[in-house]
């Protein structure tokens, strides 16, 4: 079936950086745009940016313009997100999502199960 | 683009219709989406563009579009939804959510 599943939860330091990864299935990888949207403790959904699979091209929220990277593994159909200079601002459940490339638009239809990302000293 | 929503909270029984409202900045035609969110679990798509009801998903759901003004209407509230409502536009490269309303009993 149709599913993203996301690497495990992570603790880091103020300062460090986190990566976390996002393995598709089920679809065609190549016709789906990964997003990345964080949820903090007691907080809303922010939208952090995308990652097109087959070119690599990125667009990012402005707030994560300086900390933000994403690459992609279309071998093994899986996106990385790395964020640095870690703050517990960032402290957060992060999740992928897929959205269908082209010119009908369905929204962000699958998600992640999400990984909590802990900053703490 | 800057998204709001109304009201923030809402008290509300079973068998209630719930309207929720979402307010873009500027216009974004029909890129509007709105999910359901529940403690420890993924946000779950309801609408996309606008108007559009996801597979799987109830039909006492549905959205609807005037100008900068979108609203999501839930029929006949059932237990299961209980939750906080988000919408979220994707007009060009540019995506945001709005604040979210909760739905409490």
């Amino acid at each position: 079936q149709v599913q993203l599943v996301q690497s495990g939860a992570e603790v880091q330091k103020p300062g460090a950086s986190v990566k976390v990864s996002c393995k598709a299935s089920g679809y065609t990888f190549s016709d789906y745009y990964t997003h990345w949207i964080r949820q903090a403790p007691g907080q809303g959904l922010e939208w952090m940016g995308w990652i097109h699979p087959k070119t690599g091209v990125t667009n990012f929220a402005p707030n994560f313009q300086d900390s933000l990277t994403m690459t992609r593994d279309t071998s093994n159909s899986t996106v990385y997100m790395e964020l640095s200079r870690l703050t517990s601002d960032d402290t957060a459940i992060y999740y992928c999502a897929r959205e269908k490339i082209g010119e009908t638009y369905y929204g962000i239809d699958v998600w992640g199960q999400g990984t909590t990302v802990t900053v703490s000293s | 683009i800057q998204m709001t929503q109304s009201p923030s909270s809402l008290s509300v029984s079973i068998g209630d219709r719930v309207t929720i409202t979402c307010r873009a900045s500027q216009r974004i035609g029909t890129f509007l989406n709105w999910y359901q969110t529940k403690p420890g679990k993924a946000p779950k798509l309801l609408i996309y563009s606008a108007s559009n009801l996801q597979g799987g998903v109830p039909s006492r759901f549905s959205g609807s579009a005037s100008g900068t003004e979108f609203t999501l209407t839930i029929s006949n509230l059932q237990p299961e939804d209980f939750g906080t409502y988000y919408c979220q536009q994707s007009y060009k490269t540019s995506y945001s959510f709005g604040p979210g309303t909760k739905l409490e009993v």
